[in-house]
């Protein structure tokens, strides 16, 4: 079935430091790669994604990679502050799974530290 | 744009009962609605998926006369857990999919959760 493995499980960082998180996904037909972040206890919010069409895409302080190939994609977090501190989910879709529906598989999560 | 509201945000019941959610795409219209379960420090799991005026879809696994699913508008989508257990505790978020200004339509945006404790 579809899915997708993240890692590391959980990452520390020192403030300032850039923070990595990998995810490998099944479906090579999939075209849609979201990054979302959750803050304990609150919604999960976009923060960043990407498509198919592009192999990188930067915003400030994130970026995201993308190498279908391999069928890999990264979120990378630079000049890092507690504020980043959360749980950091990667997921697929784009591909019409069962139902017809555009659903999104998400990866097991990322806690993230970022340490002052 | 692109907020989704859940209600209520917590509820307490007692074993048996029926508890009803509410989501709502409160500045646009959702085709496709998701409602997912997250037990502590975990992932997100889809449950099921809702398009508007048709029957939901349903994970494996998840029994669908125990989650009852109605998605009346563009805007709005209930999920009933019928006959309540303590094992059905957990945290219950929807998502919402639509056309929004500057985003792809496979776009998902959250509502903030229901936290669901059944004694």
């Amino acid at each position: 079935g579809e899915n997708v493995e993240q890692h590391p499980s959980t990452l520390s960082v020192q403030e300032g430091d850039s923070a990595v998180i990998k995810c490998t996904y099944s479906d090579s037909a999939s075209n849609y790669f979201p990054w979302y972040k959750q803050e304990l206890g609150k919604r999960p919010q976009l923060i960043i994604d990407i498509r198919s069409n592009v192999g990188e895409k930067k915003d400030q302080r994130i970026a995201v990679t993308l190498n279908k190939t391999a069928k890999h994609f990264s979120l990378h977090i630079t000049e890092t502050q507690p504020e980043d501190s959360a749980v950091y989910f990667c997921a697929f879709g784009g591909s019409m799974f069962s139902g017809g529906y555009n659903k999104l598989i998400f990866g097991a999560g990322t806690r993230l530290a970022v340490h002052p | 744009g692109a907020v989704v509201s859940q209600h209520p945000s917590r509820v307490i019941c007692k074993s048996g009962t029926s508890v009803k959610i509410e989501c709502r795409s409160l500045d646009f219209q959702a085709t496709t609605m998701f409602w997912y379960r997250q037990f502590p420090k975990q992932s997100l799991m889809l449950m099921a998926t809702s398009n508007e005026g048709s029957k939901a879809t349903y994970e494996q696994g998840v029994e669908k006369d125990k989650f009852l699913i109605n998605h009346a508008s563009l805007t709005l989508s209930t999920l009933t857990v019928t006959s309540a257990h303590p094992e059905d505790s957990s945290f219950y978020i929807c998502s919402a999919q639509g056309k929004v200004r500057g985003r792809g339509a496979d776009t998902q945006y959250f509502g903030p959760g229901t936290r669901l404790t059944v004694l």
